[in-house]
């Protein structure tokens, strides 16, 4: 079985560029959901995909965009990166069986992102 | 506003006691329960999750919930310095329309040999 992994470990961007971080799901498995960790935070939940479709959004700004692919692995785009937006970024993959299941999510290895 | 409260700590406890960490929510209709462990530079790792009221138990790990409280601890028996980390309570609201969980900013333990 294979875990959730992440791409690029660490990054680092300037003001105003963009990013685009990778997740791969844990194998069988068919939602990604991203959360930003912000030093000495608790992760705060940015979207969730299921079945490459955004099945949920936190309280982030549109500038923070996603999708999924059919093999259910997932992007997460920032554009116009902002100082703030400097944190841990991490993917939880997880199966749902259908749109309000609770199922445990899984963690990758996070993207460090540093804007300067 | 949906909250998950921890108390930051650090809890501090010696090697072999029992550490008790707590987590208070405000949506009473929150139906998961969830503790991750989170080491230093590392992604949160599930522990336990726990669905009703009463104790779960897991190993070295008890799970308690009190729904009428609004309540949910995790209890480390025999605690051991390689437990020393940050410990991130999450749960999962009720008809949030989609699964994702709101997380605490955990409690850092520190196990002392």
């Amino acid at each position: 079985e294979t875990g959730v992994t992440q791409s690029p470990t660490h990054l680092i961007k300037t003001r105003g560029q963009q990013v685009t971080l990778r997740c791969s799901s844990q194998s069988g498995h068919n939602t990604v959901s991203w959360y930003q960790q912000a030093l000495g935070q608790g992760p705060q939940f940015i979207f969730q995909y299921y079945r490459e479709e955004e099945n949920g959004r936190g309280n982030f700004p549109p500038r923070f965009s996603g999708l999924q692919f059919p093999n259910y692995s997932s992007e997460l785009n920032v554009n116009a990166l902002e100082l703030d937006d400097s944190a841990l970024y991490l993917c939880a993959s997880s199966l749902l069986r259908d749109r309000l299941s609770s199922d445990e999510q899984f963690f990758g290895p996070g993207t460090r992102l540093t804007v300067l | 506003q949906k909250e998950v409260e921890q108390n930051s700590g650090p809890l501090s406890v010696p090697e072999g006691a029992i550490a008790s960490l707590n987590c208070t929510y405000s949506d009473r209709g929150s139906q998961s329960f969830f503790w991750y462990r989170q080491y230093s530079g590392k992604s949160p790792e599930l522990i336990m999750f726990i669905y009703s009221n009463g104790d779960k138990e897991d190993g070295r790990f008890t799970a308690q919930l009190n729904k009428a409280s609004q309540y949910v601890s995790l209890l480390i028996r025999d605690s051991q310095p390689s437990d020393s980390a940050t410990y991130l309570c999450a749960v999962k609201p009720m008809n949030s329309g989609y699964s994702t969980l709101t997380f605490g900013k955990g409690t850092m333990l520190l196990v002392s040999p």
